[in-house]
C-alpha cells in the first residue's frame, strides 16, 4: 500500500526553525513529484511547496519563499521540508501528498495520496 | 494570480437529497487543472474528482464533476451518511496550486 508518513513536527518559538521529514513506501518515489499542504486549526487547505522527481524543479507559495526549502532523498525514500524564521501563522498542520501523474519530472497537480499529517506550532 | 471562491459555505441537506457545489475562479481556467478534495473530521483529503471531470480511484458515481471557464461544479447525486465533510475544489496552473476556502456539507 502506498504510504506518506510525516514527522519532526512540534511547538517552536517565533523565529526559530523546524525540518519536517516525509517517509514514503508503497510505491517508487523516484517517479513521483511530491508537495507540502498545510492547514491552518480550523481552516482550509494551503499548498506550501512542490518538489519534481528528480528535484529538478521546486516551487514555493509566495507566503514561505525564502524561508522554507523542500529538498528530497529518493535512495532514502523521504522528503523533507526546512522551515526557518517561523511565524505564528505558519502554525499548521503539515501534509505531504503525492502527485497523481508518474513520470520524470512530471507533475499533473492533483494530489492522490496525503500522509496523516504533523503539527507544527509557532508560539512563544 | 488565481483565486477561487467556494459557494455555499455551508449546505444543509438530509441524506438522499442532492448536493449541489460551486467554484468559481477570478479568471478563466482549463477544466483539466481543476479537482475537488472530500475531507472529513481530523482526516487528510482525499482526492475525488481531477481533471474537473475524472472520478478518482474509489469514488462512487454518484459524484460527479462538471464545468469550464471560471465555473466550477461539484453534484452528489445522492448523500450517504459518509459523503458529509468539507469539500474543497483546487487548481493547479502556473506552477502553484490554489484552493477553495471549502463547503461544508452537513446534515440536515
Amino acid at each position: 500500500d502506498v504510504q506518506l508518513v510525516e514527522s519532526g513536527g512540534g511547538l517552536v518559538k517565533p523565529g526559530g526553525s523546524l525540518r519536517l521529514s516525509c517517509a514514503a513506501s508503497g510505491f517508487t518515489l523516484s517517479s513521483y513529484t511530491i508537495s507540502w499542504v498545510r492547514q491552518p486549526p480550523g481552516k482550509g487547505l494551503e499548498w506550501v511547496s512542490s518538489i519534481s522527481s528528480s528535484s529538478g524543479f521546486i516551487y514555493y507559495a509566495d507566503s514561505v519563499r525564502g524561508r522554507f526549502t523542500i529538498s528530497r532523498d529518493n535512495a532514502k525514500n523521504s522528503l523533507y521540508l526546512q522551515m526557518n524564521s517561523l511565524r505564528a501563522e505558519d502554525t499548521a498542520v503539515y501534509y505531504c501528498a503525492r502527485d497523481q501523474g508518474r513520470g520524470y519530472d512530471f507533475w499533473n497537480g492533483f494530489f492522490d495520496y496525503w500522509g496523516q499529517g504533523t503539527q507544527v506550532t509557532v508560539s512563544s | 494570480e488565481i483565486v477561487l471562491t467556494q459557494s455555499p459555505g455551508t449546505l444543509s441537506l438530509s441524506p438522499g437529497e442532492r448536493a449541489t457545489l460551486s467554484c468559481r475562479a477570478t479568471q478563466s481556467v482549463s477544466n483539466r487543472n481543476v479537482a475537488w478534495y472530500q475531507q472529513k473530521p481530523g482526516q487528510a483529503p482525499r482526492l475525488v474528482i481531477y481533471g474537473a471531470f475524472g472520478r478518482a480511484t474509489g469514488t462512487p458515481d454518484r459524484f460527479g464533476g462538471s464545468g469550464s471557464g471560471t465555473d466550477f461544479t461539484l453534484t452528489i447525486s445522492r448523500l450517504e451518511p459518509e459523503d458529509f465533510a468539507v469539500y474543497y475544489c483546487q487548481h493547479f496552473g502556473s506552477s502553484r496550486v490554489t484552493f477553495g476556502g471549502g463547503t461544508k456539507v452537513e446534515i440536515k
